[in-house]
Order: C-alpha cells, then structure tokens, then sequence
C-alpha cells in the first residue's frame, strides 16, 4: 500500500533552516509529483509548492520562493523540503502529499505523510 | 491567485441530518479541478473528492459533490459520528494550489 513516512519533530531558533523528509513506498515514486502543505495550529492548510521527482523541477509558492527549497533522491524514493531563515510564525505541521494521474502535475492529494511538527521558538 | 471562500465557518447538526457546504472560487477553476478534503484532530487530511464529483476510494456513497466554474458544494447526506469534522475545498487547476478556509461540521 502507498506510504508516505515523514521525519521527526524539530525545534529550532529564529533565523535557522530545517529540513524535513518524506519517505515514499508502494508505488512509483518517480511518477507522481510530491506537494508540501503545512497548517499552522488552529490554522487551515496552505500550499508550499511541487517537486517532480523525476525531473527534480520545482514550483513554489510565491511567498516561500527564496525561502523554501525541494529537492528529492529517487534512489532512496524520498523526497525533502528545506525551510530556511524561520520565523516564529513558520510554527507549523508540514505534510508532503501526492497522488493523482500518472505525471500529472495538476494533482489532488490521495496520499499524506503523517505530518511534522516544527516548532520555531528562541 | 484563485481565493476559495467557504461557507459557513460552522455547521451544527445533529447525527442523521443532511449537512450541505459550499466553496465558491474568486475566479473559474480549470476544468473543474476542484477537490474536498476532511481532517480531524491530530490528523492528515483525507481526500473525499476529486474533479468536483468523483468520490475518491473507499470513501462512502452518502458524501457527494456537485457544482462547475465558481460554485461547488459537498453534500453529507445523513452525518455518522464519525464526520463531524472540518472540510477543506482545494482548486488544483492552476498554480498556486490554493485552499478554502474550512467548514467544520460540529455536533448539535
């Protein structure tokens, strides 16, 4: 069955970068475009951007372009997304998600990590 | 950018009755990519529907959705207790990916 296991909690001071990992199994990784949302507590969801894992070309969300960076290694089906320079408000659960049609990049979201904390404090 | 607007912000309803939300887009949604999605607390969100109509697997026959160009609405035919919840709409048409704001759906 597709899964979509993500990494740990982190807790990191403003200013810094966190990179979190969303390991892919059960199906063809490389097919299907892996999204990233987060939702901030008490918050609704909000789109980050794509990357495609075959081509490695991203789309990111306007207000994260220079911030955020997607990057993915197809030999080990996981895909990661590096959040720097953190504020407070970039307190949030991030989820990868993907699914969709074969190397269709205009994709609803069957599929969702289990999401992760990352908690920006000082 | 597309702004999805739901409404209303809360549903309060008993078990059995019938729960009806609506999402309406700032501008039309390419062909009707318009998906539902239902989250709970502590988890992911889960995809209900897709293509505005199309339910998504595995879920049941009494969530529908219906509605093209700029009004979609998700119907709950008769709630369970297991779907009082929030519901998000999502347009995947064009870029950004965009979401509403969310209904949620509490018990009365």
């Amino acid at each position: 069955q597709v899964q979509l296991v993500q990494s740990g909690a982190e807790v990191k001071k403003p200013g810094a970068s966190v990179k979190v990992s969303c390991k892919a199994s059960g199906y063809t990784f490389t097919g299907y475009y892996m999204h990233w949302v987060r939702q901030a507590p008490g918050q609704g969801l909000e789109w980050m951007g794509w990357i495609n894992p075959n081509s490695g070309a991203t789309d990111y969300a306007h207000r994260f372009q220079g911030r955020v960076t997607m990057t993915r290694d197809t030999s080990i089906s996981t895909a990661y997304m590096e959040l720097s320079r953190l504020r407070s408000d970039d307190t949030a659960v991030y989820y990868c998600a993907s699914g969709g049609d074969y190397g269709d990049y205009l994709t609803y979201f069957d599929y969702w990590g289990q999401g992760t904390l990352v908690t920006v404090s000082s | 950018e597309i702004v999805l607007t739901q409404s209303p912000g809360t549903l309060s309803l008993s078990p059995g009755e019938r729960a009806t939300l609506s999402c309406r887009a700032s501008q039309t949604i390419n062909s009707n990519y318009l998906a539902w999605y239902q989250q709970t607390p502590g988890q992911a969100p889960r995809l209900l529907i897709y293509g505005a109509s199309s339910r998504a697997t595995g879920i049941p026959d009494r969530f529908s959705g219906s509605g093209s160009g700029t009004d979609f609405t998700l119907t709950i035919s008769r709630l369970e207790p297991e779907d009082f919840a929030v519901y998000y709409c999502q347009q995947y048409g064009s870029s950004p990916w965009t979401f509403g704001q969310g209904t949620k759906v509490e018990i009365k």
